[in-house]
């Protein structure tokens, strides 16, 4: 699975948009980009996930550039509920049995 | 209803004992896991269980044991507790194996060794 680098922590006004970075050079053409966020004292939760175009769900969009060597999460109007832990995942979606391997993610503090 | 629900929440425990963790899914879903999370909130996975079946089996001590009694629970028993096994255990299912997406993961129990 690639390594994914992201940054340790971000702030970012309510209401405004959050853009969180990640980088993955190492990533090779059939792992997908997988997003999931874990707020204080909860399990994780899935946002969203992509291969090489752009991704829309009602969480978020999901930014991947053409050499897919760096992708960023968009939370369009973020609110002091999007604090949370963001993990920025690399990963073969099939054909393998390796699971979600979560790095250290990034803090995401929605000031208000 | 919760879609994945652990008990209990909280576990204190001296060291020796051995205890049980209890994990339920009511999605459906094939494949169920659980991961730990340690004071460094670093997440690794432990097992992966698919359709009762034992898949994934990181690095972990053979005092931990997953049981599946169907595919809508997974069980986790730890023999002999140790300090060092105080961490959040987390249980989560997904509908396929080898898919990165739609995990759903369970509000954790949070395990004390003292």
């Amino acid at each position: 699975d690639a390594k994914t680098t992201q940054p340790p922590s971000m702030d970012c006004a309510e209401g405004r948009a959050a853009n969180l970075p990640c980088n993955h050079s190492t990533i090779s053409g059939n792992e997908y980009v997988y997003w999931y966020r874990q707020i204080h004292s909860q399990g994780p939760q899935y946002i969203i996930h992509g291969l090489k175009n752009n991704e829309t769900n009602e969480m978020a969009s999901l930014i991947i550039t053409e050499d897919r060597k760096s992708s960023t999460l968009i939370l369009p109007h973020a609110t002091l509920r999007d604090t949370a832990v963001y993990y920025c995942i690399g990963k073969i979606s099939s054909g393998s049995a390796r699971q979600l391997t979560f790095g250290s993610g990034t803090q995401l503090t929605v000031l208000p | 209803d919760t879609a994945v629900s652990q008990t209990p929440k909280y576990l204190v425990t001296q060291m020796g004992n051995d205890k049980s963790i209890k994990c339920e899914q009511n999605l459906g879903h094939d494949t169920m896991y659980w991961y730990k999370q340690d004071s460094k909130k670093f997440l690794k996975i432990m097992f992966s269980y698919n359709n009762k079946e034992l898949i994934i089996n990181e690095t972990v001590p053979n005092r931990f044991s997953p049981k599946s009694p169907d595919k809508a629970h997974l069980n986790l028993h730890i023999n002999s507790l140790e300090l060092g096994d105080s961490a959040v255990y987390f249980c989560a299912s997904s509908q396929v194996v080898d898919r990165g997406y739609g995990y759903t993961f369970g509000s954790g129990t949070r395990l004390t060794v003292v």
